[in-house]
Parts: structure tokens; C-alpha cells; sequence
């Protein structure tokens, strides 16, 4: 267990619809990012997130924000949802933003379908 | 930009055989790299990292050294056994954020 807890496991949703996945990174970690799995892009760095403030961004359509709260927990929002966003949607939380010695750790993941 | 490449998969082995998962970087500045695994229906596990040039990660029975000069970093094991089947990723991280990227993943089977 990474202590990196994602919800819903499984999301089935119909195109067009709007989605919100959620992240609560380690106890004590500061920073949160997002990436997208998919058969045909692979691991993809969405954005991240440090102590509330937005750090990097990465290859995010804009149909998708993210948000992190004051209690340190992330929300990724996915909108007019389309089949091609069908994807493994994972969180990974460090203690620090960056640096040499940055370590992730992973969620299990959010499986988002469109249908 | 930053990039990773690894060898392509699957590859499958017979239990006790020798594994190299091959993989170079392309990187501006002094990145982190990573091999992380990835089991069948679980999130991403970090496997091992080396932080500088010459660096050495380990665990599990699992090697990769950071090649400053041929920029790779290799993974190899010995001995794989059964349980070693997964997917594996290698990734380089931004120094300024943390961010990984990722290689595309290499699945491996390993058989009785």
C-alpha cells in the first residue's frame, strides 16, 4: 500500500458527461500529480500540483482542470467527455515539488470508460 | 525535449534466466532516472532509482546503473522467477518539478 488512496476505482460514463476524480496523496506529502494511461500514449504527465498551487503542466487538453485543496487532497475534472478519454487515470504524491531525491508514489489508479 | 525509450516487450523468459530491460534517455541538465513496476490490475511500484552518473539502484535481486555516457540505464536481474512478471517503466524526472516521463513499458512473462 503507497498510502496514495484514489476514488472511484472504476468510473463508467457516457460521452459528453463530466467526471471528477479524486486523490489523497501520503500523509505529509505536498505535492500531487496526475497522469493518463492509455494503450495508444502510454504514461502521460497531466499536471502537478504543489501545496495548492498549480507547478507543471503537461500534455492536458482543456476539457480537463485539476484542482488541490487546503487539506492537501487533489480533484482532477474531466469534461464533455469523449471515447478516446477511456484511460487508466493515476495519482502520485512526494513530499517535496522537485529535486534530485524526488520520489513518487502511485495510487492504484482511476479506470475511466466512455461509453 | 526529455525523453525515454525502452526496448519493446513482451519479453518472456523461462524461470532462473537472465533479464536486461534496455533503456537510454535523452535529457537536458541532470535528471533522476527510475525503473518503476507495474503488476497486473495495480498502480505504479518504484523498483529502484539512481539519482547521479555512476550511481548503482537496487532491489529485489533487480540492478540499473546510470550511464552518463551512453545515456542509459539498464535494468538487469539475475535470476527472474514467476512472481518478477509485470510491466516495467522506466522514467527520467524533471529536476524543477518532480514530473516523471515515462518510457512506453516493457511487459515481461517469466514461465515455469
Amino acid at each position: 500500500d503507497s498510502g496514495v488512496t484514489q476514488t472511484p476505482k472504476h468510473l463508467i460514463t457516457a460521452t459528453g458527461q463530466r467526471v471528477t476524480l479524486r486523490c489523497s496523496p501520503r500523509s505529509g506529502d505536498l505535492s500531487v500529480y496526475w497522469y493518463q494511461q492509455s494503450l495508444d500514449q502510454g504514461l502521460q504527465f497531466l499536471i502537478q500540483y504543489y501545496n495548492g498551487e498549480e507547478r507543471a503542466k503537461g500534455n492536458i487538453l482543456e476539457r480537463f482542470s485539476a484542482q488541490q485543496f487546503p487539506d492537501l487532497h487533489s480533484e482532477l475534472n474531466l469534461s464533455s467527455l469523449e471515447l478516446g478519454d477511456s484511460a487508466l487515470y493515476f495519482c502520485a504524491s512526494s513530499v517535496e515539488g522537485g529535486g534530485m531525491n524526488t520520489e513518487a508514489f502511485f495510487g492504484q489508479g482511476t479506470r475511466l470508460t466512455v461509453v | 525535449g526529455n525523453s525515454v525509450t525502452q526496448m519493446e516487450g513482451p519479453v518472456t523468459l523461462s524461470e532462473e534466466a537472465f533479464l536486461t530491460i534496455n533503456c537510454t534517455y535523452t535529457a537536458t541538465g541532470y535528471p533522476s532516472l527510475f525503473w518503476y513496476v507495474q503488476y497486473p490490475g495495480e498502480g505504479l511500484q518504484l523498483l529502484l532509482k539512481a539519482t547521479k552518473a555512476d550511481d548503482k539502484g537496487s532491489n529485489k535481486g533487480f540492478e540499473a546503473t546510470y550511464r552518463k555516457e551512453t545515456t542509459s540505464f539498464h535494468l538487469e536481474k539475475g535470476s527472474v522467477q514467476v512472481s518478477d512478471s509485470a510491466v516495467y517503466f522506466c522514467a527520467l524526472s524533471d529536476p524543477q518539478s518532480g514530473k516523471l516521463i515515462f518510457g512506453q513499458g516493457t511487459e515481461l512473462s517469466v514461465k515455469p
